[in-house]
């Protein structure tokens, strides 16, 4: 079955610093990708998807593009805010019924 | 557009109690799931309905959990009797048939199993 790998957290950064959070996997098959977010407090929710190679997702100034080669989804922005800090998981999606396997998420917090 | 609906919210039971979770998705979801989300890794599919019907439920364990989804809107998923690795937040999610992978979760009912 599908497999996502995320980097090891906790990451804290200061306010307006550039962020990465990287992303691999392993698929049967040709996935989409995502990335959901959970805010204190709140339910998961996607923050951006890719359905194809060379895609590029983006949504609240965060970005990721679809690397095939690399098997890689890696999560950037390029000037984080204190109301960024959140639980960021990386998922894929294949099969005719879409499973959504997710990583372990890593935790963000920023810092003002 | 009111949102997935979940309750209760937090529950706090002994091992070999058991407990039930309710799950309301967005109106015209045909498609629901429930994830385990035990602390500190990612949610896990348990078992994923199209309407009321069961499309994959490889990864719950039947010999203790169950879950139905009646008329193919609300569902609710049982586990008895509960063990101390079943301590966890339960999600619900659903979607449209339209956008697979696009999931939109409840705020989860956390369970603690003593």
């Amino acid at each position: 079955g599908d497999s996502v790998t995320q980097m090891e957290g906790p990451v804290t950064l200061s306010e307006e610093a550039f962020l990465t959070i990287n992303c691999t996997y392993t698929a049967t098959g040709y996935p989409s990708l995502f990335w959901y977010v959970q805010y204190p407090g709140e339910g998961l929710q996607l923050l951006l998807k890719a359905t194809k190679a060379d895609d590029k997702g983006s949504n609240k100034g965060f970005e990721a593009t679809y690397r095939k080669e690399t098997t890689s989804f890696h999560l950037e922005k390029g000037s984080v805010q204190v109301s960024d800090s959140a639980v960021y998981f990386c998922a894929t999606a294949t099969g005719a019924n879409s499973k959504l396997t997710f990583g372990k998420g890593i935790t963000l917090s920023v810092r003002p | 557009e009111a949102g997935v609906a979940q309750s209760p919210r937090y529950k706090i039971i002994e091992k070999r109690q058991s407990v039930a979770f309710w799950c309301n998705p967005i109106s015209g979801h045909a498609t629901l799931y429930w994830y385990q989300q035990i602390l500190g890794q990612g949610p896990k599919l348990l078992i994923q309905f199209q309407n009321n019907g069961v499309v994959d439920d490889s990864q719950l364990p039947k010999d203790r959990f169950s879950a139905e989804r009646l008329k193919g809107v609300d569902s609710t998923l049982k586990i008895q009797p509960a063990k101390l690795e079943d301590s966890a937040v339960y999600l619900c999610a659903s979607r449209t048939y339209r956008a697979p992978g696009e999931l939109f979760f409840g705020e989860g009912s956390r369970l603690t199993v003593l």
